[in-house]
């Protein structure tokens, strides 16, 4: 199947920095990426989607200058976490769909832990 | 918020057994996938069915898929210790978004 590059797999920030996580698609090309969110034990909340060349469509409650999303290219999105503090900590994964030949199934990253100290 | 809702939430089984979850959700589906997720790590997708299939199979794994009660199952068939995992269910729009359920955490003792 395609595959999605989630990077950095693991951070570890200080509070108040910002944290930059990549997720691209390396064989194909996407229009629609996701980012869900995963607190311990609990399932994965869609966040955001994001569409190529245009502002993202953020969850509600979810606060959208505090994660920023940029879609900027078919093939890469970008989450930063903007001014981090320790209840950000958690598993961040994305997720890129494919169009292509007919076919409209989504791939995922690997995810990224975060841990805000 | 989250579309569906998992069932059972955990699930214990003896080495051998059969495992069912079932996965109930609420928007019109373009598919509907299962994910495996082993504690801490990233999604391993499982199974895709569409909104026009009612059954798909791939080696101990059947999945069915009801439309019109919005509901799916999956069925681990023979199940081993490292099949222990959260399985989750996910649903793929009509509106270009994709969901997922509370998932059911499976343990399978040897």
């Amino acid at each position: 199947g395609a595959v999605v590059s989630q990077h950095p797999s693991r951070v570890i920030c200080k509070s108040g920095t910002s944290v930059k996580i990549e997720c691209r698609s390396l064989d194909f090309q996407a229009t629609t990426m996701f980012w869900y969110r995963q607190f311990p034990k609990k399932s994965l909340m869609l966040m955001a989607t994001s569409n190529e060349g245009s502002k993202a469509t953020y969850e509600q409650g979810v606060e959208k200058d505090k994660f920023l999303i940029n879609h900027a290219s078919l093939t890469l999105s970008t989450l930063t976490v903007t001014s981090a503090h320790p209840e950000d900590s958690s598993f961040y994964i994305c997720s890129a769909r494919d169009y292509s030949g007919g076919k409209t199934e989504a791939f995922f990253g690997q995810g990224t832990r975060l841990t805000v100290v | 918020s989250q579309q569906g809702e998992e069932d059972p939430q955990a699930l214990s089984i003896q080495e051998g057994e059969n495992a069912t979850m079932n996965c109930s959700y609420k928007t019109s589906i373009n598919n509907l996938q299962w994910y495996r997720q082993n504690s801490g790590r990233g999604l391993v997708h499982l199974i895709l069915i569409r909104s026009n299939e009612r059954e798909k199979h791939s080696g101990r794994l059947r999945v069915t898929l009801d439309t019109s009660k919005k509901s799916s199952s999956l069925l681990i068939t023979a199940s081993r210790a490292a099949d222990t995992a959260s399985y989750f269910c996910a649903t793929d729009s009509l509106y270009n978004d994709m969901r997922f359920g509370a998932g059911t955490r499976l343990t399978v003792k040897p």
